[in-house]
């Protein structure tokens, strides 16, 4: 079957750590998106890409890093930077920027700082 | 920038009851609309997708409709279920730009 898939599910971070949250999909889409969710706020998108070896900031891109070596990955690294990483992250796709199908989305990694 | 707003944020009803779940937004250029649903602690599922042409879908019990020039959206779920307790969500996109603009959502609880 067709999807995103994202791993782990649950991730712990150590303060001064980077962690990276996979990414993957099998839909042969070009577009994907990670998007932060915290509690009472909506989505809040983080880095988009619409196509291999190209990416965009977000609203919140602050503290993150992403690379898009393969159309399939599209990796997240939450850096020692981002001084309140603890938050639900999804990984969406589309066909394209302008897909008139939408998203997809994965079923997203839980970051936790202990 | 667009501004999504879902009112209310958190809704309770017995089963079986028809209910409306309400979206609106700041700038009507937009060139489509999704609803989803996200369960406890899971990614979002897609129920419907409205272009900015047309005025409404269906799937199932679910309608949603679309006024662009009013900002707004509605989800329609006929006949609720204590299944259908979770969380939905709008997001918008604009003409212009690369990304959906979500909601902070609509909590369901159908009380059997």
């Amino acid at each position: 079957d067709g999807g995103i898939t994202q791993s782990p599910k649950y991730l712990f971070r150590k303060e001064g750590q980077n962690v990276t949250l996979s990414c993957e999909q099998n839909l042969n889409h070009d577009a994907m998106y990670w998007y932060r969710q915290d509690p009472g706020q909506g989505l809040r998108l983080i880095y988009y890409s619409q196509i291999v070896n190209d990416f965009q900031k977000g609203d919140i891109a602050e503290g993150y890093s992403v690379s898009r070596e393969k159309k399939e990955s599209f990796p997240l690294t939450v850096t020692s930077a981002q001084k309140n990483p603890t938050a639900f992250y999804l990984c969406a796709s589309s066909i394209d920027p302008w897909s008139p199908y939408g998203y997809t989305f994965g079923s997203g990694t839980r970051l936790t700082v202990v | 920038k667009q501004e999504v707003t879902q009112i209310p944020a958190a809704l309770s009803v017995p089963e079986g009851e028809n209910l409306v779940l309400n979206c609106s937004f700041t700038d009507s250029a937009i060139y489509n609309l999704q609803w989803f649903r996200q369960d406890p602690g899971k990614g979002l599922t897609s129920l419907l997708l409205i272009q900015s042409s047309q005025r409404e879908q269906t799937s199932g019990r679910l309608n949603a409709s679309l006024d662009k020039s009013s900002g707004r959206s509605t989800l329609y779920i006929a006949a609720s279920q204590p299944g259908d307790s979770a969380t939905y969500l709008c997001a918008v996109k604009r003409n212009t730009g690369n990304q959906f603009y979500f909601g902070t959502g609509t909590s369901l609880t159908v009380i059997p």
